[in-house]
């Protein structure tokens, strides 16, 4: 079946524009996770989504991220006043609830984020 | 909070040779263990992983892994690489209790020698 899409997958902004990267998680997986891959920092966490609401976080750098989930299924990573820092390739990832497949996670190819 | 090391940043390897790649994890209790490969340009795919039982566990493409609990450590195996195997591998610990959001290490990147 189709795996997890994300688009664009490729996006270059100019400093202080605002961005909106979406992930489609896999059909029938109840959560979604967004993390981040940069050079400098590795493979990092940033939220969590169960359904439509968001238990944890934790891991968005500052208060210009945020991310929504509507419907249980399609989610949309929003940066704000882009920074050069933002720079990174953002990956998503979905996972069933369902035995044995609980806690593993299927990757996007991610969204190369470039800001000028 | 959990933690994952990968000591070794890079390893070459001569096509045909062993390769064990080294994982090493903190988190207070039983955890979720995975192995990840990213080619490059491409996503994180699925090795395998490990929840509990048999502490051996078979994946893709003919690797292995061994979680021992005793040295907290859940090293990736293969007993003849292809030069296919050239890639980017990441070992992660999933936390049940916190959604089971993953937490990498930082990656070996292994290069395969003709």
């Amino acid at each position: 079946g189709a795996g997890v899409s994300q688009s664009p997958s490729n996006k270059v902004t100019e400093k202080g524009k605002d961005v909106e990267l979406r992930c489609d998680p896999i059909s029938g997986h109840t959560a979604l996770y967004w993390y981040r891959q940069s050079l400098g920092q590795g493979l990092e966490f940033l939220i969590y989504f169960q359904g439509n609401s968001a238990p944890d976080k934790s891991g968005l750098p500052s208060d210009r991220f945020s991310a929504e989930r509507t419907g249980g299924s399609v989610s949309t990573l929003t940066i704000q006043r882009t920074q050069q820092e933002d720079s990174a390739v953002y990956l998503c990832a979905s996972s069933p609830l369902q035995n044995p497949f609980v806690g593993t996670q299927y990757f996007g190819p991610g969204t190369r984020l470039l800001v000028l | 909070a959990q933690s994952v090391t990968q000591p070794d940043i890079h390893i070459t390897v001569s096509e045909g040779a062993s390769l064990e790649l080294r994982c090493n994890y903190s988190y207070g209790a039983t955890p979720y263990l995975f192995w990840y490969v990213q080619s490059p340009g491409q996503g994180l795919q699925l090795l395998l992983k490990y929840f509990s039982g048999d502490t051996l566990v078979q994946g893709i493409k003919g690797f292995e892994a061994e979680f021992k609990r005793s040295q907290s450590s859940f090293n990736l195996r293969k007993p003849s690489v292809h030069w296919s195997d050239a890639a980017e591998y990441f070992c992660a610990v999933g936390a049940p209790a916190a959604g089971n959001k993953l937490t990498f290490g930082g990656g070996t990147r292994v290069l395969v020698k003709p």
